[in-house]
């Protein structure tokens, strides 16, 4: 089944304490991102990146970090989380191209004290 | 920076009414404009995609529209379903991977 998964789907932790969230998909996609919803300001892309290697800024990247080594995946690190990155978060991917549609995870819901 | 408002917030509907929900954007130098839907718990699931040099797109109940000169889009629900109740938000692809998103529609549909 094609999918987008992402791990873990909660998790509470504590300030400063590193956290990765795994992203995989199993559907070839060159194009991958992670967003962030929260309460009133909806989803806001954090970074996104167009094939191995090559990663890029969203609109709030700050607190973030990402890798993408090999095309199926693309973890979203936090080396130092604050309770402002309490939010959902979502991986997504598409095919390369410009009208391709995004395939979107079930959610990663991260609280942080 | 493009800017996407989705109006209204909320919508309740008795089950069988047609219904449409608006989206409008501040920039129209855009790629695609695309229609999710997101139920409680899950991802967004993709609806329709509308390429930048189309107008409009069908599937089974949904139609999109999309307007560039006058920066917005309709969806189009036909005969609604309970089943259909669920936040549907649309989102403005641009340069690179960049995706914004409005704030969406959260739709009741009573039985």
């Amino acid at each position: 089944e094609a999918q987008v998964t992402q791990n873990p789907r909660y998790l509470i932790t504590v300030t400063g304490k590193k956290l990765t969230v795994t992203c995989s998909q199993n559907m070839n996609h060159e194009y991958m991102s992670w967003y962030r919803q929260d309460p009133g300001l909806g989803l806001r892309q954090i970074y996104y990146s167009m094939n191995v290697e090559v990663t890029d800024k969203g609109d709030v990247p700050e607190g973030y970090k990402v890798s993408r080594k090999e095309k199926r995946n693309f973890p979203l690190i936090l080396e130092s989380p604050s309770p402002n990155q309490t939010s959902l978060y979502f991986c997504a991917s598409r095919l390369g191209g410009a009208h391709q549609p995004q395939h979107f995870g079930d959610g990663t819901r991260l609280s942080i004290l | 920076k493009q800017e996407v408002t989705q109006i209204p917030a909320a919508l309740s509907v008795p089950e069988g009414e047609n219904l449409v929900l608006n989206c409008s954007f501040t920039d129209s130098a855009i790629y695609n404009l695309q229609w999710f839907r997101q139920d409680p718990g899950k991802g967004l699931t993709s609806l329709l995609l509308i390429q930048s040099s189309q107008r409009e797109q069908t599937s089974g109940r949904l139609n999109a529209s999309l307007d560039k000169s006058s920066g917005r889009s309709t969806l189009y629900i036909a005969a609604s379903q309970p089943g259909d109740s669920a936040t549907y938000l649309c989102a403005l692809q641009g340069a690179g991977n960049m995706l914004t998103f409005g704030g969406g529609t959260r739709l009741m549909v009573k039985p």
